[in-house]
């Protein structure tokens, strides 16, 4: 069974700096990769989704990558702003299967 | 996209006593689930809504603790039955268009405590 890891649990940066959150998975046949963010007491917000045939995709100044062969996502923010706090979360799929298998988080605070 | 309105949005109940929680969605989905998120895990599956049917559990949850209900397309209803302090959780409601490879939408959660 998939299982996501997220290291740091948590993060803090100054504002205005690039970031990038990490992500790994155990099982390279993953099939699609997901972020999210979560806001407390809020549910998530679907920020990136990278698909089984691509390695990257882009929204704003949120660039999410994916290297399956070494079990890896990485988000990356740039230009962090403190809107931008917030948990956030990786979650993957395998290739026929609609359950996606969550990592634990990274709590992001971007000090003003 | 789709909208995923869900309700209440917390709540506090007595132990021993049940819960229902609604989700709508805007828009036709194919799929819907139910999630749970305990503090400070990660989001762990409860099970698939079944538009028409009984509900598909993941291991670890039962119908008779988690019944849910789905009579269309765009509404279901998770019910937390004889809650214990050990429920207390979020749960959330999720939906996407098609099986596989779509984004996953979530409704704003609903923010359980037993005491």
């Amino acid at each position: 069974k998939q299982e996501v890891t997220q290291i740091p649990a948590a993060l803090s940066v100054p504002e205005g700096e690039n970031l990038v959150l990490n992500c790994s998975f155990t099982d390279s046949a993953i099939y699609n990769l997901q972020w999210f963010r979560q806001d407390p007491g809020k549910g998530l917000t679907s920020l990136l989704l990278i698909q089984s045939s691509q390695r990257e995709q882009t929204s704003g100044r949120l660039n999410a990558s994916l290297d399956k062969s070494s079990g890896r996502s990485t988000l990356y923010i740039a230009a962090s702003q403190p809107g931008d706090s917030a948990t956030y979360l990786c979650a993957g799929s395998d290739a026929g299967s609609y359950q996606l298998t969550f990592g634990k988080g990274t709590k992001l605070s971007v000090i003003p | 996209s789709a909208v995923i309105s869900q309700k209440p949005s917390r709540d506090i109940c007595q132990r021993g006593t049940s819960l229902t929680i609604q989700c709508q969605v805007d828009s036709q989905v194919t799929m819907m689930f139910w999630y749970r998120q305990q503090p400070g895990q990660s989001l762990t599956l409860i099970a698939t809504a079944n538009q028409g049917s009984e509900a598909t559990y993941e291991s670890g949850f039962v119908i008779d603790k988690f019944p849910i209900s789905r009579p269309n397309l765009t509404f279901s209803t998770l019910t937390v039955s004889n809650m214990s302090p050990e429920d207390s959780s979020i749960y959330l409601c999720s939906a996407t268009p098609a099986l596989g490879g779509e984004k996953l939408f979530f409704g704003s959660g609903t923010q359980l405590s037993v005491l």
